[in-house]
């Protein structure tokens, strides 16, 4: 079935280590986006890609890195994990185009960093 | 930039009583405005939207919300609500521009109660 798919659903890491979330989607939508939710602050965009190859920062990219090789892949790589990434993740995609506009969501990661 | 303000963190409702949630938006571009809804443990959907035309915009599960531009505003509403409404429901913006960032609120959980 069609459809933006998160993986793990959850993960248990050590500080300091690097750990990477995986996003893909079957829509070949052009837009990806990378959000953490956190109490308090609803969800902060971390990273998005306009399309293969081109990626930009979001509000809070510190200690992350993107990459986007394939239309469908969007992987978030935490470089050294600290407890302050603790969170959810979550990834959308969105054609971008006209009336559509919206995401779609993702499922969710839930990391925790011990 | 844009910026959305949900100044209700939590909204206690009986089940069959009318709702509203309340969305503020600050953007110095015109902006398209979006409601999702997240379940327990889940991603999140897209309720309802505003793009253009009519400022009343109705969405999946009876709700709607209502575009004010003069207020900034985009509150959403349910005339009736039933216990699986219960969820948070966050409120985003984005400019009309090229880029489609959303920008979200920080939520608002919704309790129905018997």
């Amino acid at each position: 079935d069609a459809g933006i798919t998160q993986s793990p659903r959850y993960k248990i890491t050590e500080t300091g280590r690097q750990v990477t979330l995986m996003c893909h989607q079957t829509w070949s939508h052009s837009y990806m986006f990378w959000y953490r939710q956190d109490l308090g602050h609803g969800l902060r965009l971390i990273y998005y890609s306009a399309a293969a190859d081109i990626t930009d920062k979001g509000e809070v990219p510190d200690g992350y890195v993107v990459s986007r090789s394939k239309t469908e892949n969007f992987p978030l790589t935490l470089e050294s994990a600290t407890r302050s990434q603790t969170s959810v993740y979550f990834c959308a995609s969105s054609d971008g185009g006209g009336k559509s506009r919206g995401y779609t969501f993702g499922s969710g990661t839930r990391l925790t960093v011990v | 930039a844009q910026s959305v303000t949900q100044l209700d963190s939590q909204v206690p409702v009986f089940e069959e009583a009318p709702v509203e949630l309340r969305c503020n938006y600050s953007s110095s571009v015109s902006v398209y405005l979006f409601w999702y809804v997240q379940y327990p443990n889940q991603g999140l959907q897209l309720l309802l939207k505003y793009l253009s035309g009519s400022t009343l915009v109705k969405g999946i599960n009876g709700f709607e919300a209502e575009f004010n531009k003069s207020q900034t505003s985009f509150h959403l509403r349910k005339p009736s609500v039933h216990i699986s409404d219960t969820a948070e429901y966050f409120c985003a913006v984005s400019g009309t521009g090229g880029g489609n960032k959303l920008t979200f609120g920080t939520g608002t959980q919704l309790k129905v109660e018997l």
